[in-house]
């Protein structure tokens, strides 16, 4: 069974600083997406992530896969206040359809 | 191009009673994939349809069911519902199976 763990579960952070959510799965897959969430609302596709070594960003934030460590990071380069979100990381297998497993989620807040 | 819509977005039901959620897909995007996210289990899989068959099934009881019309849109149904049920159920689309999913707002359904 796939498992999808995402650390850490909640990160405060002062508008400026950098961080990085990071992204364990727990079986081979070149496939990983990042998703946002505001509050009460749906999910935003962030990035897609399709191969060892991808990288991508968009404005302050950037995303990376590791295939081979089963590792996606989300790097927040200098935060502002509208960063201010929950963050997802999901998970599918090649060959198996739409079927996404999510991580729990990073709850962040970015304070003035 | 419209994105994934999905009907009623609010819904207030009592136990033990049921029902029928709608989601219309992306046009020409042949894939719809339902997920729940509750606070407790986060985001979890409960079907995809493509080409009106199931094509994956997620670990909910048999409660839970959906289907696919020719049109591509798709409908999910919960019968004898609890309060367990309670979240926020949404619908999103991909073009294929195993494609890049596209996430519908959602419909908030609570049972008292």
């Amino acid at each position: 069974e796939l498992k999808v763990e995402q650390n850490p579960l909640f990160l405060s952070m002062q508008e400026g600083k950098n961080y990085t959510i990071y992204c364990n799965y727990s079986t081979t897959s070149d496939r990983l997406y990042w998703y946002r969430q505001d509050p009460g609302k749906s999910l935003e596709s962030l990035f897609v992530l399709l191969s060892n070594g991808a990288v991508k960003q968009e404005g302050r934030l950037m995303a990376s896969l590791d295939t081979k460590a089963r590792l996606s990071t989300l790097h927040i380069t200098a935060a502002v206040h509208d960063l201010s979100a929950t963050y997802f990381c999901a998970v599918d297998i090649y060959g198996i359809g739409s079927k996404l497993t999510f991580g729990t989620g990073t709850r962040l807040q970015v304070t003035l | 191009k419209a994105g994934v819509t999905q009907t009623p977005r609010y819904l207030i039901k009592t136990r033990g009673q049921q029902v029928t959620l709608s989601c219309s897909p992306i046009s020409g995007h042949r894939s719809v994939s339902w997920y729940q996210q509750t606070p407790g289990q986060g985001l979890q899989f409960l079907f995809e349809y493509f080409s009106e068959t199931q094509r994956n099934k997620g670990n909910f009881p048999g409660r839970f069911s959906g289907r696919q019309f020719s049109n591509s849109r798709s409908e999910m149904n919960v019968s004898t519902l609890e309060l367990g049920d309670s979240a926020l159920y949404l619908c999103a689309s991909s073009p294929r199976t195993g494609g890049e999913q596209y996430f519908g707002p959602g419909t908030r359904l609570t049972v008292t």
